[in-house]
């Protein structure tokens, strides 16, 4: 089945660096990529839509400036949190849409922790 | 705005029992629906999904209900294992428009399978 790889699997980092997850898909092409956040114990949120050669749309609250997406290959994206802060710390998750196969389920990264210190 | 949500949020069960996991859906829109599994740190894992023309599906020891009249999803869990002990959410998406992929996930029932 398909694979999404996501790295690293967990980070810590002190408070105002920057951190970069990658998310790849590495059996299929995806034009689409989601990003959600996950704190303890709660449910998957969506944070943005992550599109290949086009800014990311992201979800009513989410920062743009603090969430950066690039999807810069149809294999691909990566989110960067900058000038991380405690409150950042949670669980990162993305996943992938086939490109062209609107049937095809979706399949979800491993998930990042991050631990901002 | 729109949400899913599940009923039960922990349930236990003893090995070899069936499970019944719940969810309620609020987007009359919604027409595609997936349940996941997720183990401690870990992505979620697709179980099953079902389409809003179907009321049921089976696979490998488990069974997805969905009844649209009252919004309603089921997991059901045939023969439960230790194994299967994990979190499970139930998501939804509008697969015909342009936000397929984009779901919205319920709360979460923590399933604890005792040997």
């Amino acid at each position: 089945g398909a694979v999404v790889s996501q790295h690293p699997s967990r980070v810590i980092c002190k408070s105002g660096t920057s951190v970069k997850i990658e998310c790849r898909s590495l059996d299929f092409q995806a034009t689409t990529m989601f990003w959600y956040r996950q704190f303890p114990k709660q449910s998957l949120m969506l944070m943005a839509t992550s599109n290949e050669g086009s800014k990311a749309t992201y979800e009513q609250g989410v920062e743009k400036d603090k969430f950066l997406i690039n999807h810069a290959s149809l294999t691909l994206s990566t989110l960067t949190v900058t000038s991380a802060h405690p409150e950042d710390s949670s669980f990162y998750i993305c996943s992938a849409r086939p490109a062209g196969r609107v049937s095809e389920k979706l399949f979800f990264g491993s998930g990042t922790q991050l631990s901002v210190l | 705005g729109e949400s899913v949500g599940l009923h039960l949020p922990t349930l236990s069960v003893q090995e070899g029992d069936n499970s019944i996991i719940n969810c309620a859906y609020s987007n009359s829109a919604s027409d595609y629906f997936i349940w996941y599994k997720q183990e401690s740190g870990k992505g979620p894992q697709f179980i099953i999904d079902i389409r809003s023309n179907m009321d049921k599906r089976q696979g490998q020891r488990v069974t997805v209900l969905l009844n649209k009249t009252v919004k309603h999803l089921s997991l059901q869990i045939a023969a439960t294992q230790p194994g299967d002990s994990a979190v499970y959410f139930c998501a939804e998406n509008n697969a015909g428009g342009t936000s397929y992929g984009k779901l919205t996930f319920g709360q979460g029932t923590i399933l604890t399978v005792h040997p």
